[in-house]
């Protein structure tokens, strides 16, 4: 089957303006992560879904980052009022359920520059 | 905190030349050590979990290794297209998976 996807893979954007992310997970999983990997870095973890549960947003870095999951399946990414730091690829991973056993699989991700 | 170092930072071989990566960690509880490739301008594939000491698996020219401090990545007569990012992550109970920063690997020919 397919795998995670996410779009777009490429997205420029100018200080201050907001922008959105998309992720979609393979079929069937219920567990839903996003990670920022910016240069040089190890991936961040930034929010993670499970089911119905309320999300874990622990490592979003600030109030200008959120996310939504519609239907238990498609994800969406909003970085309001883009700054500089922002700047890096954003990953999205998605596993069969949360626990010891559990496998993250990754989409490609979206590279995320801004001026 | 939970920490994951992993070194070398870079490492370049020839092919044909078997080497291994190293990652340690201090977690307490570990629920799992995970192993992901990761290619330019691509997110990690998945390779290996393992979850307790002197636990082995094997995928090809690839061997990753456990103890309670570290985990060995040990590539076996390397071939160019072993040439990847390799990432090694953590986790625990109740808390997302924990990343070192790769160890960046060219193998030559």
């Amino acid at each position: 089957g397919a795998g995670v996807s996410q779009s777009p893979s490429n997205k420029v954007t100018e200080k201050g303006k907001d922008v959105e992310l998309r992720c979609d997970p393979i079929s069937g999983h219920t567990a839903l992560y996003w990670y920022r990997q910016s240069l040089g870095q190890g991936l961040e973890f930034l929010i993670y879904f499970q089911g119905n549960s309320a999300p874990d947003k622990s490592g979003l870095p600030s109030d200008r980052f959120s996310a939504e999951r519609t239907g238990g399946s498609v994800s969406t990414l909003t970085i309001q009022r883009t700054q500089q730091e922002d700047s890096a690829v954003y990953l999205c991973a998605s596993s069969l359920r949360r626990g010891p056993t559990d496998t993250q699989y990754f989409g490609p991700g979206t590279r995320l520059t801004v001026l | 905190e939970d920490q994951v170092t992993q070194s070398p930072e870079a490492l370049r071989l020839q092919e044909g030349e078997s080497s291994s990566l190293n990652c340690s960690y201090t977690v307490s509880g570990l629920r799992g050590l995970f192993w992901y490739r990761q290619d330019p301008g691509k997110g990690p594939e998945f390779l290996f979990t393992l979850y307790s000491a002197g636990e082995e698996k094997e995928k090809e020219r690839l061997k990753a290794t456990l103890t309670k401090k570290e985990s060995f990545l040990h590539i076996t007569a390397p071939k160019p297209e072993d040439s990847a990012t390799y990432l090694c992550a953590v986790r625990r109970p109740g808390t997302p998976l924990v990343f070192g920063k790769g160890t960046r690997l060219s193998v030559i020919a």
